[in-house]
């Protein structure tokens, strides 16, 4: 089965500061990757997601993530953070298990982003 | 359109009861998914169904039960409550699986006594 690791539960940054969550996978064919973002009391949103189509996917809200499969990283960046930043992000790798691909979760990076 | 929607938000049992969490979507999705969150743990898959009378089990489906009857509706059944099943629970649906994406209702967080 496929993992997923996120380095740094918790990331804290300045307000304009560059953003950079780190998530790196096993897998030992090509995956599907996602970023997932949750903000307080609400379920998970999608921010972005690797297909193969590009290395470089553009998300909402200004993120960004490239796919370095030398690596096995999918790390999320934002050039300068806001504070509506501020939430827990979550990395996963669509991985083939039972009788259908199933989404498995990183364990989450909580984002502040400080005035 | 009101995506996917969960009820109760809240909930307070007493070690030994049982209660359903409800899911319900308005997408037409035929896969859907049951997620608890813990602390620093991520998500974990308790149980999912890729269409309508057809469920199975996912990495920790112990102490739970769900069913399947309309492609709409996705309960999750939990008998004889432990403290250990305190957690909050998602539901999600998708389209499809691959690469598609999973849409999540809001959550119900559950406190077992």
């Amino acid at each position: 089965a496929q993992s997923v690791t996120q380095l740094g539960s918790h990331v804290s940054v300045s307000e304009g500061a560059l953003v950079l969550l780190r998530c790196n996978y096993s897998s030992s064919v090509p995956p599907y990757l996602f970023w997932y973002v949750q903000y307080p009391n609400q379920g998970l949103q999608l921010l972005l997601k690797y297909t193969s189509a590009a290395t470089l996917v553009k998300g909402i809200n200004g993120f960004e993530a490239e796919f370095k499969k030398s690596e096995t990283s999918f790390h999320l960046t934002k050039p300068s953070a806001h504070m509506s930043d501020a939430a827990e992000y979550f990395c996963a790798v669509s991985d083939f298990r039972g009788s259908a691909r199933q989404l498995t979760f990183g364990s989450g990076t909580q984002l502040t982003v400080l005035p | 359109n009101a995506g996917v929607t969960q009820t109760p938000k809240f909930r307070i049992l007493k070690i030994g009861q049982s209660m359903t969490l409800q899911c319900t979507q308005d997408m037409n999705h035929n896969y859907m998914y049951w997620y608890r969150q813990d602390p620093g743990m991520g998500l974990k898959l308790i149980y999912y169904s890729v269409g309508a009378g057809i469920t199975d089990k996912g990495e920790v489906p112990n102490g739970y039960n769900v069913s399947r009857s309309t492609t709409e509706d996705f309960p999750l059944r939990l008998e004889l409550a432990a403290p250990s099943q305190t957690s909050v629970y998602f539901c999600a649906s998708s389209y499809g699986t691959g690469d598609t994406e999973a849409f999540f209702g809001q959550g119900t967080r559950l406190t077992v006594v």
